[in-house]
């Protein structure tokens, strides 16, 4: 069956501009989440969505970051005024639901020039 | 805090010749462990976890993986390296008491030499 898809699958911006990441999860899965793959930090969690509670925000680096999962579905990653620190490659996973094993896609590779 | 180590950035291993990719672990309460590859360009692939039962587990493409809690380790092995397992792997654990996303490792690069 489909996996998780993300697009674009690279994206390059100015500095000081916005980018929004899309996230499409595998179909039926309630749980979805954010992380961040960076040269200096690993892979870091981002935010998390399960289903219709409020999302777990508590990886979010700043308020530059922002994201919104539309019908529990599609996800959004904003991030505002980009940095040239927040180039990273940007991983999007969904789950059953809680607890369950994580599917990751295949990122978004954003440069801020 | 949960944390997970991955002691070593590289690992070279002789095609056919047993692998080993270490990982320990530290976490409060019984842990949920896994292992992820990253090959080039491509997003993580999951390839096994322990969450209760054998402390032995089997998954994808012929890697197991062996849960020590003494040792508070969960190292990564297949007994006969192929070169297409040549790629990035990724250690990670999640609490079970709550918290629901995984905290990785730094990685290991593991290259099979033919």
């Amino acid at each position: 069956g489909a996996g998780v898809s993300q697009s674009p699958s690279n994206k390059v911006t100015e500095k000081g501009k916005d980018v929004e990441l899309r996230c499409d999860p595998i179909s039926g899965h309630t749980a979805l989440y954010w992380y961040r793959q960076s040269l200096g930090q690993g892979l870091e969690f981002l935010i998390y969505f399960q289903g219709n509670s409020a999302p777990d925000k508590s990886g979010l680096p700043s308020d530059r970051f922002s994201a919104e999962r539309t019908g529990g579905s599609v996800s959004t990653l904003t991030i505002q005024r980009t940095q040239q620190e927040d180039s990273a490659v940007y991983l999007c996973a969904s789950s059953l639901g809680e607890g369950r094993t994580q599917y990751f896609g295949p990122g978004t590779r954003l440069t801020v020039l | 805090a949960q944390s997970v180590a991955q002691p070593e950035d590289q690992v070279n291993v002789a095609e056919g010749n047993p692998l080993t990719v270490k990982c320990t672990y530290s976490v409060s309460g019984n842990p949920y462990l896994f292992w992820y590859v990253q090959y080039p360009n491509r997003g993580l692939q999951f390839l096994l976890k322990y969450i209760t039962g054998d402390n032995l587990v089997k998954g994808s493409y012929g890697f197991e993986a062996e849960f020590n809690k003494s040792q508070t380790s969960f190292h990564l092995k297949k007994p006969s390296a192929l070169v297409s397992d040549s790629a990035l792997y990724f250690c990670a654990v999640r609490d079970h008491t709550g918290a629901n996303n995984l905290f990785f490792g730094t990685g290991t690069r593991l290259t099979v030499i033919p």
